[in-house]
């Protein structure tokens, strides 16, 4: 069985573009997640879906936004693209809003320079 | 508030034990992970323990959590070269689904 699958794995962006990230959760789980761990710290939890619906907002600015499809994968958006996003960003998958179990991707690694 | 506190460094020679330590803040949390970060990769879930619990163990991890200190730790029996990796605890918050994770401790294992 796949895993949680991310793509991009790597990109560059320039300050103020746009960056749209991809997340396929394992298949049977409908909740997915996605954090920021920006270089030498923890992740940082910024959204959760479930059903499509949002269940959990982080503090991060409204530049950042998300959706889930009816196939339960997920993207991430972020707009004016920020020096201080650059950041591994990663998405976890679990059956249920408030299951146990969350099965982290590999990341995708975004640079903005 | 929600926090979670590691030290951030720890070395140890092949075939002792490793002792990684965390503090978080949250009573009401349900479930505290370890999780496992190797250099570019992502996330690898190593054990989780259940709040009603004392000690879970799991082959060489052993976890121990102390409720009522609010500490949380993981023992690795027998390092290996294999093992060194940054490890981070993270707790489950009472407001659905959200992680929130310490700044993660770095385990050097010198052979």
């Amino acid at each position: 069985d796949a895993g949680v699958t991310q793509s991009p794995t790597h990109l560059i962006k320039t300050r103020g573009q746009q960056v749209t990230l991809r997340c396929s959760p394992i298949s049977g789980h409908k909740s997915v997640s996605w954090y920021q761990q920006v270089l030498g710290q923890g992740p940082q939890f910024i959204f959760q879906y479930y059903e499509k619906e949002e269940r959990g907002r982080g503090n991060f600015p409204d530049r950042f936004s998300a959706r889930q499809f009816p196939n339960y994968s997920s993207e991430l958006n972020v707009n004016a693209l920020l020096l201080g996003d650059s950041a591994l960003y990663l998405c976890a998958s679990s059956l249920v809003v408030a299951d146990y179990g969350y099965t982290f991707g590999s990341g995708t690694r975004l640079t903005v320079v | 508030g929600e926090d979670v506190e590691q030290s951030l460094f720890l070395s140890v020679r092949e075939g002792d034990s490793s002792v990684i330590n965390c503090t978080y803040t949250d009573s009401s949390s349900t479930y505290l992970y370890w999780y496992k970060q190797e250099p570019g990769a992502g996330l690898q879930l190593l054990t989780y323990i259940f709040s009603n619990m004392d000690m879970k163990q799991d082959q060489r991890l052993t976890v121990l959590l102390n409720k009522k200190d609010k500490h949380l730790s993981l023992r690795i029996a027998d390092t290996q070269t294999g093992d060194s990796a940054i490890y981070f605890c993270a707790e489950k918050s009472n407001q659905g689904g959200k992680l929130i994770f310490g700044q993660g401790t770095e385990l050097s294992v010198k052979p």
